[in-house]
């Protein structure tokens, strides 16, 4: 049974240029999370969504940043214009339910996005 | 909101000492509980969580944790430090609605001596 799948594992952009990471959740999962890891600085939450929805975005800078999980397909966290800034592991996590029924999350290996 | 703290970042002991790794949460509901560990250059693996059940709570690796909710706590500790426990700690609390979302402390870096 596979797990949580991201890709790519690695990679480099140029500041002003676009990022785009993917997520495969787990086999039966139909909820995602993405979190950013900075040094130091633990694991911070960005977005939760569900098929097709949104459900909680409260982690997300209000620009440049986007995140989707359509009907078919893995869930994309996209992030325009990238800036030194963004440079940080980005790591997905899934679940069958919400977190509150199920009580785990299980987490990809992450993308480590490194902005030159 | 819930939130989670960790106190200092770096905790080194020796192989076969005991391992405490401390946390404490605030939360305006009754919380779930999680320990996560990681090792470099890999995703989160969860060693234990607490959901309102029995407050000690045993995970993999030989790992347990107890909440106290007079303390506000849920430390983990394991009896006896093994060289392949070294690795990244955090410490989670999340609410127990449906759209719940896990907070993270900033995680403990364990280190054990041979």
């Amino acid at each position: 049974n596979a797990g949580v799948m991201q890709n790519p594992r690695h990679l480099v952009r140029r500041r002003g240029q676009e990022a785009r990471l993917r997520c495969s959740p787990m086999k039966g999962h139909s909820h995602v999370y993405w979190y950013r890891q900075l040094p130091e600085e633990g694991l911070k939450f960005m977005v939760y969504l569900q098929k097709e929805n949104i459900i909680d975005e409260s982690g997300m800078p209000k620009e440049r940043f986007s995140a989707e999980f359509p009907k078919e397909g893995p869930s994309i966290l996209r992030i325009q214009q990238v800036v030194r800034g963004d440079s940080a592991a980005y790591f997905c996590a899934s679940s069958p339910g919400g977190l509150g029924n199920t009580g785990e999350l299980f987490f990809g290996e992450g993308s480590r996005l490194t902005v030159l | 909101a819930q939130s989670v703290t960790q106190l200092g970042s770096h905790v080194s002991v020796s192989e076969g000492a005991l391992v405490l790794l401390r946390c404490n949460y605030s939360s305006s509901v009754p919380p779930y509980l999680f320990w996560y560990v990681q090792y470099p250059n890999q995703g989160l693996q969860l060693l234990l969580k607490y959901t309102s059940a029995a407050t000690l709570v045993k995970g993999i690796n030989g790992f347990e944790a107890e909440f106290k909710k007079s303390e506000t706590s849920f430390h983990l500790t394991k009896p006896s430090a093994h060289m392949s426990d070294a690795a990244e700690y955090f410490c989670a609390v999340s609410g127990t609605g449906a759209n719940s979302k896990l907070t993270f402390g900033k995680g403990i870096t364990l280190s054990v001596r041979p």
